[in-house]
């Protein structure tokens, strides 16, 4: 049982490349999020999905899509890069059982991408 | 609508001294509330969480929390800092009634000094 799993780890991109982050879960779960996380910001959602063939828009999406063609995977793409979204990106997945002992987040170890 | 204030960005206490990091909550329904820990250069962990159980809530590594209604408080407490606790933590509130989604204070840095 892996968890959450995220690939790559590291990523340096030029201004206006392209690059898809991928996320995958093993526990089942409905709900998958992506976060990015900057200094004295916290982590900020970016899309998050309900289930497989689902998105929906967080809190800073301008610039980033995401697909979740199956249940165990969310892929977070940048069309066109920028210095502003050299950031850690962390997915996250969760249970839609609302059985409170299942309510919580599960993380992946994150992808730090700096785009120069 | 949910949102948190995690009332100190930075917090400093000696190695075997108690931890107090400070959380307040907005919350429209019976939010649920966690801490998460995070060292330097790594995933976040869960240390605890309150799902309208019991309101005094123990988690991993000696840290525990209680909800205050009253207060809108779920303050993260431990009795003796430990070296090891340095690390950013970050208090978040849910509402399973309103489609997972989980919102994330802007985080506490924990220093202990030897």
């Amino acid at each position: 049982n892996a968890g959450v799993t995220q690939t790559p780890k590291f990523r340096v991109l030029k201004t206006g490349q392209s690059m898809t982050l991928l996320c995958a879960q093993d526990m089942n779960h409905e709900y998958m999020y992506w976060y990015r996380q900057d200094p004295g910001m916290g982590l900020r959602l970016i899309h998050y999905s309900v289930g497989e063939g689902t998105t929906a828009k967080g809190e800073v999406p301008d610039g980033y899509n995401v697909s979740r063609l199956k249940k165990q995977n969310f892929l977070l793409g940048l069309e066109s890069a920028a210095p502003s979204q050299t950031s850690v990106y962390f997915c996250a997945s969760s249970s839609n059982s609302m059985r409170q002992s299942f309510y919580e987040q599960y993380f992946g170890p994150g992808t730090r991408l700096t785009v120069t | 609508a949910q949102s948190v204030t995690q009332l100190d960005s930075h917090v400093s206490v000696s190695e075997g001294t108690p931890v107090l990091l400070r959380c307040n909550y907005s919350s429209s329904y019976s939010p649920s509330l966690f801490w998460y820990v995070q060292h330097p250069n790594k995933g976040l962990q869960l240390l605890l969480k309150y799902t309208s159980a019991a309101t005094l809530v123990k988690g991993i590594n000696g840290f525990e929390a209680e909800f205050k209604k009253s207060e809108t408080s779920f303050h993260l407490t431990k009795p003796s800092a430990h070296m090891s606790d340095a690390a950013e933590y970050f208090c978040v509130v849910s509402v399973i009634l309103t489609g997972n989604q989980f919102y994330f204070g802007t985080g506490t840095s924990l220093t202990v000094i030897p």
